[in-house]
């Protein structure tokens, strides 16, 4: 079957711009993770999503980040006003529950902010 | 304090070597789950094998195999006859307590290449 399918793959944009990233987790999979992976890093938690809870936010890194899951299926990553230190790859995973579970990774989204 | 350390930024072999590749972890809970991931150059990283902290026992899969030693807290990750197609970053990782991929936390990979 189908796995997670993050849009666009690749995305530049310049400094003070809004972007809006994609991910649409394997069907019938109820928990959505948002990562970021900036080189020379490890993976940083920033969102998730589980069914119709109120999502965990307490990975975003400012206010000017915001995301959302529409019908508990397809997501949206906003970045607000982007910065240089925005530039990174923003992984989607997907999980069928939340504990312990595998993730299931999208290819990522590269951002890279001039 | 809960860490883990992958000790290795970059690992070159040749084909048809045996690699390891090293994963120390910290943490406090008695209870946790350590797993392996694959980041290919395509970018997405796949699932390879998650361990829980009861279970010692390694783990054999084809060419891969796992060698996880709670005395050492180390959950090493061996290729043997290294291929091409093994060249990825691979990434350690640890959630703690009962689990909880939100509470993953990751080590800083190892770029393997395995040249021809």
């Amino acid at each position: 079957g189908a796995g997670v399918s993050q849009s666009p793959s690749n995305k530049v944009t310049e400094k003070g711009k809004d972007v809006e990233l994609r991910c649409d987790p394997i069907s019938g999979h109820t928990a959505l993770y948002w990562y970021r992976q900036s080189l020379g890093q490890g993976l940083e938690f920033l969102i998730y999503f589980q069914g119709n809870s109120a999502p965990d936010k307490s990975g975003l890194p400012s206010d000017r980040f915001s995301a959302e899951r529409t019908g508990g299926s397809v997501s949206t990553l906003t970045i607000q006003r982007t910065q240089q230190e925005d530039s990174a790859v923003y992984l989607c995973a997907s999980t069928p529950t939340e504990y312990n579970s595998p993730l299931h990774f999208g290819n990522g989204t590269r951002l890279t902010v001039t | 304090a809960q860490k883990v350390t992958q000790a290795q930024t970059e690992i070159s072999v040749v084909e048809k070597e045996d690699v390891t590749l090293d994963c120390v972890y910290e943490t406090r809970d008695t209870t946790y789950y350590l797993f392996w991931y694959k980041q290919p150059p395509s970018g997405e990283l796949v699932f390879l094998i998650r361990r829980n902290s009861f279970d010692e026992q390694n783990e054999i899969s084809g060419r891969y195999s796992w060698n996880f030693q709670k005395s050492t807290s180390s959950f090493n990750f061996t290729i043997t006859a290294s291929q091409v197609v093994d060249s990825a970053v691979y990434f350690c990782a640890l959630t703690p307590n009962a689990g909880n991929n939100r509470k993953l936390i990751w080590g800083l990979g190892t770029s393997l290449a395995v040249n021809p």
